[in-house]
């Protein structure tokens, strides 16, 4: 059972282009959560989504990102319009239900804005 | 979201066992008390969680105190791959899917 993939592992962007990140949960999990943390400092979450629903976007920035868990394929953190402060490496976790039980986090996609 | 107090670093000697303090006074009833750790460079990984007895893994212990107001993770022999920084997480089950909210945690530094 592969763990949980993400992809790119590096991402470079220039300011004012769009980023993609991909998120594939592992098998069997259904609830998927986006982290970002900025160089030295902690996680902060983003969001959290189920399969074709946005449950929890409280961490997310109200303009430029937006995110989603389609019914087939990968989640997907799209940011617009990036600038320097996105900066920053993005985990994306998945569980198979709640939090009750272990949650599996991926390596991250490290994103430079140049 | 339930308030965890850790240390923001520790140093101990390889082969040593270490203990990671957390603080939780305002834990609720329905807490679960997770911990996860992040090595440099990878995403955070889980360690252990517990309610309110003593539990055991391959990787650790968790040591709750009887008024659950605070915690400890025991490494019972530390290795140098053990150096990350430990996170000290409440989570309320009773509330359903919620978010795991990281503080700052504690940055262990393992001596060889």
């Amino acid at each position: 059972n592969a763990g949980v993939m993400q992809n790119p592992r590096h991402l470079v962007r220039r300011r004012g282009q769009e980023a993609r990140l991909r998120c594939s949960p592992m098998k069997g999990h259904s609830h998927v959560y986006w982290y970002r943390q900025l160089p030295e400092e902690g996680l902060k979450f983003m969001v959290y989504l189920q399969k074709e629903n946005i449950i929890d976007e409280s961490g997310m920035p109200k303009e430029r990102f937006s995110a989603e868990f389609p019914k087939e394929g990968p989640s997907i953190l799209r940011i617009q319009q990036v600038v320097r402060g996105d900066s920053a490496a993005y985990f994306c976790a998945s569980s198979p239900r709640d939090w009750d039980t272990e949650a599996f986090f991926g390596q991250g996609t490290r994103l430079t804005v140049v | 979201d339930a308030k965890t107090t850790q240390p923001n670093s520790m140093e101990s000697n390889e082969e040593e066992p270490v203990h990671l303090p957390c603080n939780h006074s305002t834990i609720s009833g329905t807490d679960y008390i997770h911990w996860y750790r992040q090595l440099p460079s990878q995403g955070p990984e889980y360690v252990i969680h517990g309610l309110t007895s003593n539990v055991n893994n391959r990787m650790a212990s968790l040591a709750i105190a009887e008024d659950r107001k605070s915690s400890t993770l025991i490494l019972h022999r530390a290795t140098l791959r053990d150096a990350a920084v430990y996170y000290c997480i409440l989570r309320d089950v009773v509330q359903g899917a919620q978010k795991l909210v990281f503080g700052q945690g504690t940055r262990l530094t393992i001596n060889p």
